[in-house]
């Protein structure tokens, strides 16, 4: 079965500029979840959508990153505008039951 | 509240060595346990999963956890390292709230010397 996509797998950016990323989870996956992982640390929710609903996103910024799941399949996450501490791997996950997949991350280089 | 606590950052064994990653959880429910690997710019991959079926879990990679409720812990195990096991690894716990929530200890770095 295919997996997590994400794209793109690099970006860098200059600060005060805006970057969005991309998932396609696997195909039947209800939940889907975006994680910042900050180099050195373990991955950090973002937020969490059941189907097109948001399930968490106690810890999303909301001042500068938004995130959607239109149609319940796809998301995206944006960040508006971008700061030097956003610098790190954004990842995708969706999961079915009690098992998480992870794409391969957005690694964002904010100058 | 859950949470998870990975008790070494840092682990040095060496190759042919046994391997010991400590991980402790914190859940008012009965707990999923996890652990996860991150091999250098690699994405995370699903080590073994313990959900409360057989306290002890065998994962790939030689891998096994044992589920101790009485000392909340989920110590992740190999009998003999490998060069190839040096790498970031992390212990999650999630419990269902409606959905599956998911939390990220802080990680231990596995360097296997030879």
């Amino acid at each position: 079965e295919a997996g997590v996509a994400q794209s793109p797998r690099y970006k860098i950016i200059e600060k005060r500029q805006s970057v969005a990323f991309w998932c396609n989870p696997i195909s039947g996956h209800a939940t889907l979840y975006w994680y910042q992982q900050i180099l050195g640390q373990g991955p950090k929710l973002l937020i969490q959508f059941q189907n097109n609903g948001v399930v968490d996103d106690s810890q999303l910024p909301k001042d500068r990153f938004s995130a959607e799941r239109l149609k319940g399949v796809d998301s995206t996450l944006k960040i508006q505008p971008a700061k030097l501490e956003d610098s790190a791997v954004y990842l995708c996950a969706s999961s079915l039951g009690a098992r998480l997949f992870f794409g391969p991350g957005t690694r964002l280089t904010v100058l | 509240a859950q949470s998870v606590t990975q008790l070494d950052s840092h682990v040095s064994v060496s190759e042919g060595t046994p391997v010991l990653l400590r991980c402790n959880y914190s859940s008012s429910y009965s707990p999923s346990l996890f652990w996860y690997v991150q091999h250098p710019n690699k994405g995370l991959q699903l080590l073994l999963k313990y959900t409360s079926a057989a306290t002890l879990v065998k994962g790939i990679n030689g891998f096994e956890a044992e589920f101790k409720k009485s000392e909340t812990s989920f110590h992740l195990t190999k009998p003999s390292a490998h060069m190839s096991d040096a790498a970031e690894y992390f212990c999650v716990v999630s419990v269902p709230s409606g959905t599956y929530k998911y939390i990220f200890g802080t990680g231990t770095r596995l360097k296997v010397l030879a």
